[in-house]
């Protein structure tokens, strides 16, 4: 497909469970983000990727989180022990960053987590 | 459905009538500015964007207008359509320095279209 995917689609895990969530980005893709989005609010920054170095992951909640792209494509975000509090949806975004700055970051439809 | 506009402000309008959906955005060294479109169950799509340079820019039957003086940014929709209804975010970006690629987004509003 041309667009960002993700899987799952929803999850759900029961408090304490780790889970795996996988974004496939646009293929060439150079940069990849993920973002949380709480029920009735906009999607907040977790990481962010350069082709497999992660440059930034100020935004991860706790240690709990970890996200990686080993070979620069597919992302995986794991999460350790889920709680209560990690029911979202995760989105992933891929963008192609050129020297003008494209700026523009395509997102894939998201993995709605919920934890019970 | 899943819905995403829960506890979110809300627009309704009449099919065919103009919309315009508005956004305070809080940091004043943002120089770039994007709306999404998020329909439920799916991710943002890109709408239109604007450079802080710019105080309007025109898209197909979409129009930003930025307001710098008051940190303000509107979204206007022409002849408003059942397919428009969604949730509409405004996000913003640095253009240089540390954190440019980062996307800040703002609560969003729920846009009802009624035919």
């Amino acid at each position: 497909g041309a667009g960002v995917s993700q899987s799952p689609r929803y999850k759900v895990a029961k408090r304490g469970q780790d889970v795996a969530l996988r974004c496939d980005p646009i293929s060439g893709h150079v940069s990849l983000f993920w973002y949380q989005q709480a029920l009735g609010q906009g999607p907040e920054f977790l990481t962010y990727f350069q082709n497999e170095a992660q440059l930034d992951k100020s935004g991860l909640p706790s240690d709990r989180f970890f996200a990686e792209r080993p070979e620069g494509s597919v992302s995986t975000l794991k999460i350790q022990r889920t709680q209560q509090e990690d029911s979202a949806v995760y989105l992933c975004a891929s963008s192609f960053r050129r020297l003008a700055g494209e700026r523009e970051q395509f997102f894939g439809p998201g993995t709605r987590l919920t934890v019970l | 459905g899943e819905s995403v506009g829960l506890h979110l402000p809300t627009l309704s309008v009449q099919e065919g009538d103009n919309s315009i959906i508005n956004c305070a955005y809080s940091n004043s060294a943002s120089d770039y500015f994007i709306w999404y479109k998020q329909e439920s169950g799916k991710g943002p799509q890109f709408i239109i964007d604007i450079r802080s340079n710019m105080d309007k820019r025109q898209g197909q039957r979409v129009t930003v207008l930025l307001n710098k003086t008051v940190k303000h940014l509107s979204l206007q929709i022409a002849a408003t359509q059942p397919g428009d209804s969604a949730v509409y975010f405004c996000a913003e970006k640095g253009d240089s320095g540390g954190s440019n690629y980062k996307l800040t987004f703002g609560k969003g509003t729920l846009l009802t279209v009624n035919p």
